[in-house]
């Protein structure tokens, strides 16, 4: 069983800050690392899946980065917005996920 | 645009009876998940299933669980005989492929109550 973290447990935010979090895992094993976005109520919802050391994935406003030798990704957010409030969990290989960083983002 | 489909949205059991929520994966997807996720707390990795066999378990998946891909289409767990802790959100996913880094897309949710 691969072991997936992410921190910080929470996180709170004005609108317009930039923010990121990070996913670690254990670098053995690795073939891929996924990032998903999960808004109260609604179903998680893909957004990066990353498989090569160094990848670097972007989406609007929202990039990571993984470093697959040190058993890590990190997630961005540029300019965070109300919207972007949500959970945002990492999942690796067989997609377990680690326990994701609620983001909360005050207008 | 193709979506993972569950039903029913809510059910409501009484204790020790058993469950079957239904999932719709993708149609060309090849992996299925089931998790589920109790309230205020995180997401539970339940099962994985692939080629009609369980490819791995987490240690809640424990003899009351089972899942079935009866007919090609649904892919259903059934909960044998349930406890108030089974109370949960449910999630299905599927994906085209696993190693290859594809990503999963995942059902609205049931909502499962055990009173």
């Amino acid at each position: 069983i691969l072991n997936v973290e992410q921190s910080p447990q929470s996180l709170h935010v004005q609108e317009g800050d930039s923010t990121n979090f990070t996913c670690s895992f254990p670098s053995s094993n690795f073939y891929a690392l996924h990032w998903y976005r999960w808004e109260t109520a609604k179903s998680p919802e893909a957004l990066f899946v990353m498989t090569l050391n160094g990848d670097e994935k972007k989406k609007g406003r929202i990039s990571a980065t993984l470093n697959t030798k040190e058993g890590y990704s990190y997630l961005y957010i540029k300019g965070s917005q109300p919207e972007d409030s949500a959970t945002y969990l990492c999942a690796l290989n067989d997609m377990r996920f680690g326990a994701g960083t609620r983001l909360t983002v005050k207008p | 645009e193709p979506e993972v489909t569950q039903t029913p949205s809510h059910q409501v059991t009484q204790m020790g009876q058993e469950v079957i929520l239904r999932c719709v994966p993708i149609s060309n997807h090849l992996y299925f998940y089931w998790y589920r996720q109790i309230l205020g707390q995180k997401v539970e990795f339940l099962v994985s299933f692939y080629n009609n066999e369980i490819s791995e378990k987490s240690e809640i998946f424990d003899d009351q669980f089972s899942v079935e891909r009866p007919d090609g289409s649904n892919f259903t767990l059934k909960i044998r005989s349930t406890k108030l802790e089974d109370s949960a959100m449910y999630f299905c996913a599927s994906r085209a492929l696993d190693r290859q880094g594809t990503e999963a897309f995942f059902g609205q949710g049931t909502r499962l109550t055990v009173v």
